[in-house]
């Protein structure tokens, strides 16, 4: 358990479809990030919220769009995504967004784009 | 933030002590030095992170040099659950880091009985 869940663990979907992920803190945290991990790449951070608010967008296409209607809950919704889009999404959170402290990241969500 | 080096992969013997080495010769003097590790299938786990002095927690322990162009991640006795692919990254601790953690591409660490 990491005070991060994120849903669903796997999921598949076709071009044409619409999802969304999901993920939740249970630290009390104020950030919360997602990142994209492809296969034998680093992971690539995507968006950045602090209390509720986008404050980083990072050159992420329009086809990924965050909520973040509270701060322990973050979404990505999905849509039109192509194959090479298949990653591990993870989610994670700090204390605050901008100092020392670690980032606690939740187990991610395995996204097969078909 | 600077950039790391660290051995692509290195085997441990179980029981004994792991020490994972790692280069971030052109760290600043505000960069703190992270380990994280991530098991297959997990999210990255925060291990241990420090500015300039050694520390120690429940997992592990982190030792700087003096210059603080290298650091040591010590796991002190390997079990078969710390198999997994270790990595070192160095980030500044202020505004305009928002999580910026860059990681590259880790040492895989395999845990043998």
């Amino acid at each position: 358990e990491t005070g991060v869940t994120q849903t669903p663990r796997h999921l598949v979907m076709g071009m044409t479809n619409k999802k969304s992920l999901k993920c939740e803190q249970h630290l009390g945290h104020n950030a919360m990030y997602w990142y994209k991990q492809s296969a034998k790449k680093p992971l690539e951070l995507m968006f950045v919220y602090s209390l509720e608010e986008r404050v980083e967008n990072n050159s992420v296409p329009s086809r990924f769009s965050p909520e973040c209607p509270n701060s322990s809950h973050l979404f990505l919704h999905l849509h039109t995504l192509q194959p090479e889009d298949s990653a591990l999404y993870l989610c994670a959170s700090s204390p605050q967004v901008a100092d020392n402290s670690p980032l606690h990241f939740g187990n991610g969500t395995r996204l097969t784009v078909t | 933030d600077a950039k790391t080096t660290q051995p692509p992969s290195m085997d441990c013997a179980e029981g004994r002590a792991a020490n994972l080495p790692c280069n971030h010769s052109t760290i600043s003097g505000n960069e703190y030095v992270y380990w994280y590790r991530q098991i297959h299938s997990q999210g990255p786990q925060y291990i241990i992170h420090g500015l300039k002095n050694n520390e120690t927690n429940e997992m592990a322990s982190l030792i700087i040099t003096e210059d603080r162009k290298s650091s040591t991640l010590i796991l002190p006795h390997a079990t078969l659950r710390d198999t997994a692919v270790y990595y070192c990254i160095v980030r500044v601790g202020a505004t305009d880091s928002w999580g910026k953690l860059q990681f590259g591409a880790g040492t895989q660490v395999v845990v043998t009985p």
